[in-house]
């Protein structure tokens, strides 16, 4: 069956600007993370979501990030006023559940640069 | 809060050579431990985990890791690398039990094999 997907692959863009990146999780799977890898670092978390349940945004650096889920599926990460500290590989997994013991599966990411 | 250590940030062996990676973890409680394997161009996909029982566990391709509590180590390894296992690999932990989905990652080990 199909993957996590994310779009766009890379997006390139000016210093202040917003950018939006989307995130198609597995079909059924109910928990849905999004992971940012900068250069020379680890993943580090930034939000997630399960089912209706508030999302745990302990992870956002700052403000300026956020991120909506609708419908329980589609997921997208929003970034306001973009830096050039944002400039990484913004990551999505999905799980199809809440356990620590729900395996994490992961799209190919989207590479943001911010000039 | 957990942390993961991945001692080595490039490795570099002939094709045949043995491979180990060290991983080292910091957290009081119980963890469960997985390591991520992203080949180049292409998605993160897990490798193996562990969660209980048995230490020592074996993954996918041939590769596998040994659970030492005494030394919070889940060092990966395999005895003899290919070409084909170029690639950057992480470690990653999430304390164990339901709601502790939230994955703590090292900043990943790249290897490099040569023909």
């Amino acid at each position: 069956g199909a993957g996590v997907s994310q779009s766009p692959s890379n997006k390139v863009t000016e210093k202040g600007k917003d950018v939006e990146l989307r995130c198609d999780p597995i079909s059924g799977h109910t928990a849905l993370y999004w992971y940012r890898q900068s250069l020379g670092q680890g993943l580090e978390f930034l939000i997630y979501f399960q089912g209706n349940s508030a999302p745990d945004k302990s992870g956002l650096p700052s403000d300026r990030f956020s991120a909506e889920r609708t419908g329980g599926s589609v997921s997208t990460l929003t970034i306001q006023r973009t830096q050039q500290e944002d400039s990484a590989v913004y990551l999505c997994a999905s799980s199809a559940g809440t356990s620590s013991y729900n395996e994490q599966f992961f799209g190919p990411g989207t590479r943001l640069t911010v000039l | 809060a957990q942390s993961v250590s991945q001692h080595n940030h490039h490795v570099i062996l002939s094709e045949a050579a043995s491979l180990e990676l060290g991983c080292n973890y910091s957290y009081g409680g119980t963890v469960n431990l997985f390591w991520y394997v992203q080949y180049p161009g292409q998605h993160l996909q897990l490798l193996l985990k562990y969660f209980s029982g048995d230490p020592l566990v074996k993954g996918i391709k041939g590769f596998e890791a040994e659970f030492i509590k005494s030394k919070f180590s889940f060092n990966l390894r395999k005895p003899s690398v290919q070409w084909s296992d170029t690639a950057e690999y992480f470690c990653a932990v999430n304390p164990s039990g339901a709601g502790s989905y939230q994955l703590t990652f090292g900043k990943g080990t790249k290897l490099s094999v040569i023909p």
